[in-house]
């Protein structure tokens, strides 16, 4: 079983149109997170969910909105795609505590064209 | 606030070779340090931690990284690499202010190792 899933794991829009990422974990971690990898492999934190609440709001416009409906899934909706949101989305899980390692997805390539 | 260098690009070794992937950080508290390895089309799985206790640490495939304090760095190492070793690798740092606060990615070293 796969522990954290995201899907799809291939996305290509145009410019303007509104998607979605699902994100489900089922080791049982209380934490979620989304990451964003740039064409150049840099890593940065989007949002972080602990107990479906939101924790980390890093600089990202508001038109992508997480959901977390329950602590095992943790959705990315985008509106209004643009050009530069072209990268691989990660998805990632742990438990609280800041001495546990992340758990990651395989990655959602998104290409805004 | 927390960051975290991986001075090199890239790193090439041959087969057999000793490897070592650097890795510096600062944290304003206690830092704990993780090194996570991204073959292509992956995701980050995680090799090694530490938090506390023995300063080096050993992990997933053979690799090993030490801990100093004193120079703030968290280099990982291998003593004979593989040609299944190369990778992209990610020094990441999260300080003990509290759980489940941002963990701070460095920007990746390529290690390419030579048949």
């Amino acid at each position: 079983d796969t522990a954290v899933s995201q899907t799809p794991k291939y996305l290509v829009t145009q410019m303007g149109n509104d998607k979605s990422i699902k994100c489900e974990q089922n080791l049982g971690h209380d934490t979620m997170y989304w990451y964003k990898q740039d064409s150049k492999k840099f890593l940065k934190i989007m949002f972080s969910y602990n107990n479906k609440e939101l924790i980390i709001n890093e600089t990202v416009p508001n038109r992508f909105s997480p959901k977390s409906p329950d602590k095992a899934h943790l959705n990315l909706h985008i509106n209004s795609l643009e050009l530069g949101d072209s990268a691989v989305y990660f998805c990632a899980s742990s438990q609280w505590d800041s001495n546990t390692e992340a758990f990651f997805g395989q990655g959602t390539r998104l290409t805004v064209v | 606030a927390q960051s975290v260098a991986q001075p090199e690009d890239q790193v090439n070794v041959a087969e057999g070779n000793p490897l070592t992937v650097k890795c510096t950080y600062s944290v304003s508290g206690n830092p704990y340090l993780f090194w996570y390895v991204q073959y292509p089309n992956r995701g980050l799985q995680f090799l090694l931690k530490y938090i506390t206790g023995d300063n080096l640490v050993k992990g997933s495939y053979g690799f090993e990284a030490e801990f100093n304090k004193s120079q703030t760095s968290f280099h990982l190492k291998k003593p004979s690499a593989l040609v299944s070793d190369s990778a992209l690798y990610f020094c990441a740092v999260r300080d003990d202010g509290g759980g489940g606060f941002k963990t701070i990615f460095g920007a990746g070293t390529r290690l390419f190792v030579k048949a």
